[in-house]
Formats: C-alpha cells, sequence, structure tokens
C-alpha cells in the first residue's frame, strides 16, 4: 500500500517568494494533519482536516500561512510570502476515522528560506 | 496548555544496553498515548497505549501506561545500532479538536 506522500522532498526559495506543499495521504483515510518540525519546537501540529472540512487551524503561526483540501485525495500548505524562519521540515501524516487510530506519515518536505 | 514532556533529550549507550525511555504528560481529555521512531524521515508508528498496567510489546521493546501517575515508559533490550533514532512520544486528545500533543524526542545513539 502506498503511503502518505508528499511533494517535494526539499525546497530551497528565497524569502518573499510563495511556497506550496503537497500532500496525498492513504486512500480510505479521514484525517489528515500538517506538521511542522523544528529542532527547537519540535514537531507541532498546524492544522488537521476531517472529511476534508478544517476542524482546527490554531497552530497556524500567521495569515501567511494557509491549507486547503479541495478532496480526499489531496491537500496543499501554501505560505506567502515566505520568512527564513520558516525554514523547517514539514510533514502530512493521515488516520482512518473513527476511534483510536494512530496517525501515519508522509517522509516531509524539508524548506529552507534564504 | 496541553504538554507532553520527554527525558531525557539525548541518550548514548553500547550496544546490548538496555534502555528506558520516559515519557509524562499534562493533558485535558486525555484518550491515548503513542510512542514513535524517528530515523531520517517519517516518524514510525510503534505503540499506542489506551489502559494502565497493560503491556505493549514488540520484540526487544516494551512499553506501558500509569493512568494514575501521567507517564508512560519505552524500554529497549539488547540495543543495536539500528535503534539509533528519535523517539518520539505523543498523547492523543479527544473532543472538539481531536489532536496529538508530541514531546520534543529523546534521541538514542547506540555506538557498536
Amino acid at each position: 500500500d502506498a503511503g502518505v506522500i508528499q511533494s517535494p522532498r526539499h525546497e530551497v526559495t528565497e524569502m518573499g517568494q510563495e511556497v506550496t506543499l503537497r500532500c496525498k495521504p492513504i486512500s480510505g483515510h479521514n484525517s489528515l494533519f500538517w506538521y511542522r518540525q523544528t529542532m527547537m519546537r519540535g514537531l507541532e501540529l498546524l492544522i488537521y482536516f476531517n472529511n476534508n472540512v478544517p476542524i482546527d487551524d490554531s497552530g497556524m503561526p500567521e495569515d501567511r500561512f494557509s491549507a486547503k483540501m479541495p478532496n480526499a485525495s489531496f491537500s496543499t500548505l501554501k505560505i506567502q510570502p515566505s520568512e527564513p524562519r520558516d525554514s523547517a521540515v514539514y510533514f502530512c501524516a493521515s488516520r482512518p476515522g473513527g476511534g483510536n487510530q494512530p496517525q501515519h506519515f508522509g517522509d516531509g518536505t524539508r524548506l529552507s528560506i534564504l | 496548555e496541553d504538554k507532553v514532556v520527554q527525558s531525557p533529550l539525548s541518550l548514548v549507550v553500547h550496544e546490548g544496553d538496555t534502555v528506558t525511555l520516559n515519557c509524562s504528560y499534562e493533558v485535558t481529555n486525555f484518550r491515548s498515548l503513542l510512542w514513535y521512531k524517528q530515523e531520517k524521515k517519517a516518524p514510525t508508528f510503534l505503540f499506542m497505549l489506551t489502559s494502565s498496567g497493560i503491556e505493549k510489546k514488540s520484540g526487544r521493546l516494551s512499553s506501558i501506561l500509569d493512568k494514575k501517575e501521567l507517564f508512560s515508559i519505552l524500554n529497549i533490550t539488547a540495543t543495536q545500532t539500528g535503534d539509533s533514532a528519535i523517539y518520539l512520544c505523543a498523547v492523543f486528545t479527544q473532543g472538539g479538536s481531536e489532536k496529538l500533543v508530541f514531546g520534543k524526542g529523546t534521541k538514542l545513539t547506540v555506538n557498536p
């Protein structure tokens, strides 16, 4: 079975540019999560969707960040404009709906903003 | 604010040693506690614990939860170099916003 698929694997861009990260969750999973991981702060939840609907976006740092899930098999996380402090590894995870189920993570996008 | 604290932050051992990793938590509406192993890429799921005192075991790894004292331990016996990784503890909360709250992890290095 294919796991959670993220693209790109690496992104290096200059500050001020728009960055779009993509995620394809595991087929049949109802919930999708975006995380950011840094050395200082560890893994932080940014936003999560349930059945394509954003449920909790309290972790989104500021208005420069936005996320969408237009259908059950695709989500994007966009940063516009990007800043050097956004440099981190961004993970997408998904899990089946209902009950106690673990989240399954993609391999992440390593983002560097120069 | 929900909080998960892991200790130690890092640990260096020799192959064959036994290690114990700690995770304590303070959350509202606890649902379950999860352990993940993160090597170079994605965190991979190890265990989910929901009930106190019931040990979960997978090969050389085992884990147990104490819901009264609000902590969990992850044990690894006869460590191997392949066990080197960051071990993440996370608590799954329930309620209006169901989410995983992660600790910062324990970085384990197993030397030959």
